[in-house]
């Protein structure tokens, strides 16, 4: 069964250090992974995706991911963390199921930034 | 562009009563849409998705139901609200990228509600 671990609850950073938020999942074929990212009380807001071609994929707010087929991951990676990037970060992968579509989510790892 | 709307924002409910949430798209045709629950400090929980109108799928056992009247409308509904129904509803939307396998892009999420259940 399709499945994405999100090994870290919490994690805390200090401002303009770097962040590696780690994503595993567990697909029989080639996944479609995605990240997005969840302010307090919000939605959530589409990071960067995943289909195929260059396995290093550049989104929104200085944010990057890289897929590694071997290691089944898929880590979102931002060089100098900001203030405003706390928030909860959640990964999921888009995979064909018997019903259709499917997209499955992790439980979400959630960011603390101190100054 | 296109834009995905809930309403209400923030709803309070007594055990027992009523509840009706809608989402609506604008700016796509036959889009795929989806309701999700999040629980407090918990990830995202598919409640139902529909490819089209009254084509829904539901993923968990539950006293909620959903309706899709119109192709960019849909609406979660319950007709006793439990405690265990407390939490943040999302709403998405994603298009079909591969034809013939159902097989759908970016989901991209409403604002939510937040609901209250006393």
């Amino acid at each position: 069964a399709q499945s994405v671990t999100q090994p870290d609850i919490h994690i805390t950073v200090s401002e303009g250090a770097s962040l590696e938020l780690r994503c595993n999942y567990s697909y029989g074929a080639t996944p479609y992974l995605f990240w997005y990212v969840q302010s307090p009380g919000q939605g959530l807001q589409l990071l960067l995706k995943y289909f195929s071609g260059d396995t290093l994929v550049q989104g929104i707010k200085g944010f990057e991911a890289e897929f590694k087929r071997s290691q089944s991951s898929f880590n979102l990676r931002k060089p100098s963390v900001h203030w405003s990037d706390a928030a909860e970060y959640f990964c999921a992968v888009g995979a064909l199921s018997n019903t259709g579509n499917q997209f499955y989510f992790g439980t979400g790892t959630s960011l603390t930034v101190i100054p | 562009s296109q834009t995905i709307h809930q309403w209400p924002a923030t709803l309070v409910q007594p055990v027992g009563s009523p509840l009706s949430l809608e989402c609506t798209v604008e700016g796509t045709s036959n889009p795929n849409l989806y309701w999700y629950r999040q629980a407090a400090g918990r990830g995202l929980q598919l409640l139902f998705y529909s490819i089209g109108i009254d084509q829904i799928s539901s993923e968990v056992p539950q006293n909620l139901s959903a309706s899709r009247p119109q192709d960019r409308q849909f609406i979660l509904s319950s007709k006793k609200l439990l405690l265990s129904d407390s939490g943040f509803y999302l709403c998405a939307w994603s298009v079909t990228v591969l034809p013939g396998t159902g097989y759908s892009d970016t989901q991209y999420f409403g604002p939510g509600t937040r609901l209250t259940v006393l």
